[in-house]
């Protein structure tokens, strides 16, 4: 079965500052890779997903989150972040062709500080 | 706001007791999904319901049961309530039946206390 932890359950930044947020995951069989972000008092909105092809994806808001198969991780990036930015951040995975069950990390909570 | 509706937003019983939990999708949205979001056990994938019909099961357990409805509403229903199961319940939208690739769109909750 497929398992996804998050290293950081809480990682502190100041604004404009660069962060990374660690995912690793562990599957037998090819996966899909999804980050997720949870602003206070809100619902989940997906942030970006990888399926296929280029490793590195992006999101409209400038994170960017790089696929490495290697090290089986899925680290969300950001050069530069607002105060906006602080929630909590979710990688979750699913396998490909095989049951239809998404696995979520523990969620790392991202606060930018002034 | 995503599109996706949830009622009630709080709910506070005791327990024992059964609640029912409602979601209505995105307009045009034929699967419906339910998530448990809980301290202990985190986010966990409930079940998927596509055009009425169930289509992916994750941990959901036998005291909880879940229908999608002609008009694609659906409502989870959670019987014999234990302390265990206040959490957090988001019910998630996509247009299709593919829950590894669609866009899920989330719905604001529905907050659980068992007392």
């Amino acid at each position: 079965a497929q398992s996804v932890t998050q290293l950081d359950s809480q990682v502190p930044v100041f604004e404009e500052a660069p962060v990374e947020l660690r995912c690793n995951y562990s599957s037998s069989v090819s996966v899909y890779l999804f980050w997720y972000v949870q602003y206070p008092n809100q619902g989940l909105q997906l942030l970006l997903k990888y399926l296929s092809g280029s490793t590195l994806v992006k999101s409209i808001n400038g994170f960017e989150a790089e696929f490495n198969k290697s090290q089986t991780s899925f680290h969300l990036r950001k050069p530069s972040v607002h105060i906006s930015d602080t929630a909590e951040y979710f990688c979750a995975v699913i396998t490909q062709g095989g049951s239809e069950k998404l696995v979520f990390g523990k969620g790392t909570k991202l606060t930018v500080n002034p | 706001d995503s599109g996706v509706t949830q009622t009630p937003k709080h709910l506070i019983t005791a327990t024992g007791q059964r609640v029912t939990l409602r979601c209505s999708p995105r307009s045009g949205d034929l699967s419906v999904y339910w998530y448990q979001q809980s301290l202990d056990q985190g986010l966990q994938f409930l079940i998927q319901y596509y055009n009425g019909e169930e289509r992916a099961k994750g941990n959901i357990l036998e005291r909880f049961s879940a229908q999608q409805f002609p008009d694609l509403h659906s409502e989870l229903n959670l019987s014999s309530l234990e302390l265990g199961d206040s959490a957090l319940y988001f019910c998630a939208s996509s247009p299709r039946d593919y829950l590894s690739t669609d866009t899920q769109y989330f719905g604001p909750g529905t907050r659980l206390t068992v007392l």
